[in-house]
């Protein structure tokens, strides 16, 4: 069966560092991935997604993920992380039916 | 600006009431969704509707049910079935041809007391 796993529950950087958000797929063909992030007590909003082509691709907030396949691996990335980046990140395939299957999330907090 | 509505944003209930949710989207998307999600277990999708008047369950779907009777609205009932429905209940819709993503609405929180 089609898979997501984010192996951090709750991670703490602090502002201004780098950040890096560990995602891992099991799905056979090349999936569509999708890294969506949600603030406290609102909705989802997609940062970025991959479905083909160059396998770094760009979102909002200066996200960036890299989808490799040797790895079956779509990390999401921030070179410095800001106060507000503080919220709940979900990565995000989309299954074989179209449906999205979604993880348990990582929790990020952000030390002043 | 086009978005998902949904309303209310917080709802209190007695056990044994059934409450209804509202999702409104002006977007023109075909397919809409309803999500639960609780503390530390991410999302889990209870009903979708890929077009008007049809509908199918999800992966919990038991103590719900939906209606699909306009494209733009997609209402989730809780009845006094469901065991236990205090949750943060998350409607979603995607547009035809996409690449999959959705676009979520700001949610809504039950509280059955």
């Amino acid at each position: 069966a089609q898979s997501v796993t984010q192996p951090d529950i709750h991670i703490t950087v602090s502002e201004g560092a780098s950040l890096e958000l560990r995602c891992n797929y099991s799905y056979g063909a090349t999936p569509y991935l999708f890294w969506y992030v949600q603030s406290p007590g609102q909705g989802l909003q997609l940062l970025l997604k991959y479905f083909s082509g160059d396998t770094l691709v760009q979102g909002i907030k200066g996200f960036e993920a890299e989808f490799k396949r040797s790895q079956s691996s779509f990390n999401l990335r921030k070179p410095s992380v800001h106060w507000s980046d503080a919220a709940e990140y979900f990565c995000v395939p989309r299954g074989s039916q179209g449906n999205l299957i979604f993880g348990k999330g990582t929790k990020l907090s952000v030390k002043p | 600006d086009g978005g998902i509505t949904q309303s209310p944003k917080y709802l209190f209930r007695k056990e044994g009431q059934n409450v209804t949710l509202s999702c409104e989207q002006n977007l023109n998307h075909d397919a809409m969704y309803w999500y639960r999600q609780d503390p530390g277990q991410g999302l889990r999708l209870i009903y979708y509707s890929q077009i008007v008047n049809d509908f199918q369950k999800g992966d919990i779907a038991e103590g719900y049910s939906v209606s699909r009777e306009k494209k733009e609205s997609f209402p989730l009932t809780v009845t006094s079935a469901q065991k236990n429905p205090t949750a943060f209940y998350l409607c979603a819709s995607r547009g035809r041809g996409s690449t999959g993503e959705l676009f979520f609405g700001e949610g809504s929180r039950l509280t059955v007391l």
